[in-house]
């Protein structure tokens, strides 16, 4: 069954960088683009951007260009995305989600990681 | 960006009940390509958003047929013919024909 397996929650302080994970199985992992999913109380959802799982090649929401970098490990069916210079507004549960073409999007979203940026 | 407004923000309904959420667009998600990306999503508590309708009003696999999505161009519509208590949650609509991708604020439905 297809799964995108995501890592922990991380505690980071503001200024630092974060690099989380989303591990795909049950599917063949070059065949979907990830893309990424920040979630907010006060924001909602918000998309930041897609990666390419075979060329590598990326696209990324304006608002999110020099947040977050989205890079790929094709030996490892696993994407990642990393955040930089945190601030506290950074805090949010980020989702890693399946886009397929010709519109079938966003079938199976990863369990979500939760990022809190605190002194 | 595209901006999708959702109503109502909060839906009180019995079990059984059907209901309706609408979702509209400050602009045409017409595409040139001819397709309408317009989704629907639902996200259980403490759980991540699973879609529901995908193009309008595709069933997404293994949603049941209660649901269904119509629309077109600015307007459009989720139902849900029968309300069951799993289907408590908030429902959002996300737009894919104009970059970047958006969602709206959701819609709470609660129980009675």
């Amino acid at each position: 069954q297809v799964q995108l397996q995501q890592s922990g929650a991380e505690l980071a302080k503001p200024g630092s960088s974060v690099k989380i994970s989303c591990k795909a199985s049950g599917y063949t992992f070059t065949s979907y683009y990830i893309s990424w999913i920040k979630q907010t109380t006060g924001q909602g959802l918000e998309y930041i951007g897609y990666i390419n799982t075979g060329s590598g090649g990326t696209n990324y929401n304006e608002k999110f260009k020099g947040k977050a970098t989205l890079t790929v490990d094709k030996s490892s069916s696993t994407a990642f995305m990393q955040l930089s210079s945190l601030t506290p507004d950074d805090s949010a549960v980020y989702y890693c989600a399946r886009e397929g073409y010709g519109g079938d999007y966003f079938d199976y979203w990863g369990q979500g990681v939760m990022v809190t940026v605190s002194s | 960006d595209v901006v999708l407004t959702q109503t109502p923000s909060i839906l009180s309904a019995t079990i059984g009940q059907s209901v309706s959420i609408s979702c509209r667009s400050s602009q045409s998600l017409l595409d040139s390509d001819g397709n309408t990306y317009l989704y629907w999503f639902l996200q259980r508590p403490g759980q991540s958003p699973q879609r529901l309708i995908y193009l309008v009003s595709n069933l997404g696999s293994g949603v049941p047929n209660r649901f269904s999505g119509s629309g077109s161009g600015t307007d459009f519509t989720l139902k849900i013919s029968g309300v069951e208590a799993e289907d408590l949650g908030v429902y959002y609509c996300m737009q894919a024909t104009h970059a970047p991708n958006t969602f709206g604020a959701g819609t709470k439905l609660e129980l009675k």
